[in-house]
């Protein structure tokens, strides 16, 4: 099993531009995160899925970021228009189940630099 | 408002030496913490569960209800312990919320 794949590896783009993250999840696991990783926030929420319906968005910076989970093997973190300031790290994660104490299992993160 | 604090984002001991990486949270009921590293080039994965209690490579944590602590402590460190470490709340057994910790690096030096 490879694990959370993820892609883009890395990502460098200008500013103004739409970016677009892509997840897979392990197979089997019906719950998906997104995160951001920066030196100065750590490792930071955007949203989750339980069985592909985002359940907690909370976490998504503004508008002009969105995320889609259109199947149980597919998500995507959209960014529309890209800033500076969304240079980070993000990881997608997965977990079997949306109770008890599973682990989740991280992707190797995708590094978005924003020019 | 609901909130995990790492209050140390470097922390740096010798070899040998014991280490404590502090966790506190602010979460109402009953929360289950764990905690998960980041080593170099590699994906953040579980190192422990309060739950569980049990030692993973040497580490351990407690979970203080009172002082709303879990730090997580090693009695003699080892350099391949240099690494990321957060501190992960999850508001319930039934909930799928876990948030992070702004991580502390960790370093041990020869």
């Amino acid at each position: 099993d490879a694990g959370v794949i993820q892609s883009p590896r890395h990502e460098v783009t200008e500013m103004g531009q739409e970016v677009t993250l892509r997840c897979k999840p392990i197979s089997g696991h019906n719950s998906l995160f997104w995160y951001r990783q920066t030196m100065m926030r750590g490792l930071e929420l955007l949203i989750y899925f339980n069985n592909n319906v985002p359940i907690d968005d909370s976490g998504m910076p503004e508008d002009r970021f969105s995320a889609k989970m259109p199947n149980a093997s597919f998500s995507t973190l959209k960014i529309q228009p890209s800033e500076p300031r969304d240079s980070a790290v993000y990881f997608c994660a997965s977990r079997r189940g949306s109770q008890g104490d599973n682990e989740q299992f991280f992707g190797p993160g995708t590094r978005l630099t924003v020019l | 408002a609901q909130r995990v604090t790492q209050p140390e984002k470097l922390l740096s001991v010798f070899k040998g030496a014991p280490v404590e990486l502090k966790c506190n949270y602010s979460y109402s009921g009953s929360p289950e913490l764990f905690w998960y590293v980041q080593y170099s080039r590699q994906r953040l994965q579980l190192l422990l569960r309060h739950i569980s209690r049990e030692s993973i490579k040497g580490f351990t944590a407690d979970l203080n209800k009172g002082e709303t602590s879990f730090h997580l402590k090693k009695p003699f460190a080892q350099e391949e312990d240099s690494a990321m470490y957060y501190c992960a709340p999850r508001r319930s057994y039934n909930n799928n919320d876990m948030r992070f910790g702004a991580g502390t690096r960790l370093t041990v030096k020869p």
